[in-house]
């Protein structure tokens, strides 16, 4: 139990479109989703966490205008990279929390590799 | 500020080794501390955690840990290493489940 996926897992894109990341948890409502980004050989880096039906809290230094976060349902979360540049280029890892699988645990998704050429 | 912070980037280690991966937290209040593993390909898959009570906590797959307060310590333990726990490690703390510290990971290979 408690799996979730993302879609695509990866994506190549030109500088100055935007993709869309689906985030999604297969055999639970997710109450909590959140969004990480991971570069090579570092960290996890919160980016934002958003609760269904609510606007996200982008942690601080994320631009929320770029990184375009929707919760619309228990089961459904997309993160939208608006007008992507290679700097964008990086790992976006989604995971999903609900009072009904534990607390304080998140469930991570696969993770999504994008390529901004 | 509040971080956490594995100092082992690599560890290699021959099969039936004893394992320890350092992770020290830096966060003022009350934390909760997480280990997570990362299997080549796979997504990141919880080991054990810890909130309160017996600081000595157990996880699955033989893997424990030991919350000292005193040291501001969450190391990650396993008497015997198999090739199979070659991954990727991951310690993680906060003070609930929406503010998670990453560390930077510990990328351990188990030789045969």
């Amino acid at each position: 139990g408690a799996v979730v996926s993302q879609h695509p897992s990866w994506v190549i894109c030109k500088s100055g479109t935007s993709v869309k990341i689906e985030c999604r948890s297969l055999d639970f409502q997710a109450t909590t989703m959140f969004w990480y980004r991971q570069f090579p050989k570092q960290s996890l880096m919160l980016m934002a966490t958003s609760n269904e039906g609510s606007k996200a809290t982008y942690e601080q230094g994320v631009e929320k205008d770029k990184f375009l976060i929707n919760h619309a349902s228990l089961t459904l979360s997309t993160l939208t990279v608006t007008s992507a540049h290679p700097e964008d280029s990086s790992f976006y890892i989604c995971s999903a929390s609900s009072p009904s699988q534990g607390d304080y645990e998140q469930y991570f998704g696969p993770g999504t590799r994008l390529t901004v050429t | 500020a509040q971080s956490v912070s594995q100092h082992n980037h690599h560890v290699i280690l021959s099969e039936a080794a004893s394992l320890e991966l350092g992770c020290n937290y830096s966060y003022g209040g009350t934390v909760n501390l997480f280990w997570y593993v990362q299997y080549p390909g796979q997504h990141l898959q919880l080991l054990l955690k810890y909130f309160s009570g017996d600081p000595l906590v157990k996880g699955i797959k033989g893997f424990e840990a030991e919350f000292i307060k005193s040291k501001f310590s969450f190391n990650l333990r396993k008497p015997s290493v198999q090739w199979s726990d070659t991954a990727e490690y991951f310690c993680a703390g906060g003070p609930g489940a929406n503010n998670l510290f990453f560390g930077t990971g510990t990328r351990l290979t188990v030789i045969p």
